[in-house]
């Protein structure tokens, strides 16, 4: 069964950092692209951002980018988000997906999901 | 960017089939992925490609895409599968871009 445990969340400053967390098992994590998506609570879904098995190819959602950065690290099962200069409008659920191919083409889609942890930006 | 539009809401009445757009600018030459959301739940993925169900989802749930509409259709809807309702999908310049989300109510 696979499963995704995302960890780090909490409450920040604006202006600071916090490292999210995702332990992967349950299938070959390295034969899989993964995302990060969040979701302020009471609206929508929004990608932020995803990154290939290999971490050679990855990308990032406008509103981040310069401030987020993401890895994995395979020999761990693990995904993270680093982020930094956080923004109350960062303030969100962020869930770890696995994406449905190995390589971070578009040609995928988001085949399993963890529980989510929830930042809050605030002073 | 690419923008995707879904109704906020749609009603139904048990056993009878919703039906949820989503639209896009010739949406019909991309792959469009649904997941189901349940409050304090992460979200499932319904009907990917288009029409394609993932193993353990009811044949209930269909997919369709053309033109510039695709739509989720979930026959003889039942009490559980009242949710919110996200479809997705992949442009080269937007990245992944999911619709607003459509709540289905079961009335």
């Amino acid at each position: 069964e696979v499963q995704l445990v995302e960890s780090g969340g909490g409450l920040a400053q604006p202006g600071r950092s916090l490292r999210l967390s995702c332990a992967a098992s349950g299938f070959s994590f390295n034969d899989c692209a993964m995302h990060w998506v969040r979701q302020v609570p009471g609206k929508g879904l929004e990608w932020v951002s995803g990154i290939s098995w290999d971490s050679k190819s990855l990308d990032y959602v406008d509103s981040v980018k310069g401030r987020f950065t993401i890895s994995r690290d395979n020999a761990k099962n693990s995904l993270y988000l680093q982020m930094t200069s956080l923004r109350p409008e960062d303030t969100a659920f962020y869930f770890c997906a696995k994406d449905s191919q190995k390589y971070y083409d578009g040609s995928g889609y988001f085949d399993s999901w963890g529980h989510g942890t929830l930042v809050t930006v605030s002073s | 960017s690419y923008v995707v539009t879904q109704p906020p809401s749609v009603s139904v009445a048990p056993g009878q089939t919703a039906t949820i757009a989503c639209g896009g600018n010739n949406i019909g030459s991309k792959s469009v992925h649904w997941y189901q959301q349940k409050p304090g739940q992460a979200p499932v993925l319904v009907v990917h490609d288009d029409s394609d169900r993932p193993s353990g989802i009811p044949e209930r749930f269909s997919g369709s895409n053309s033109g510039s509409t695709a739509t989720l259709n979930i026959s003889r809807v039942e009490a559980g599968d009242e949710a919110d309702y996200y479809c997705q999908v992949w442009d080269l310049n937007s990245d992944h871009v999911f619709g607003g989300g459509t709540k289905l109510t079961v009335l």
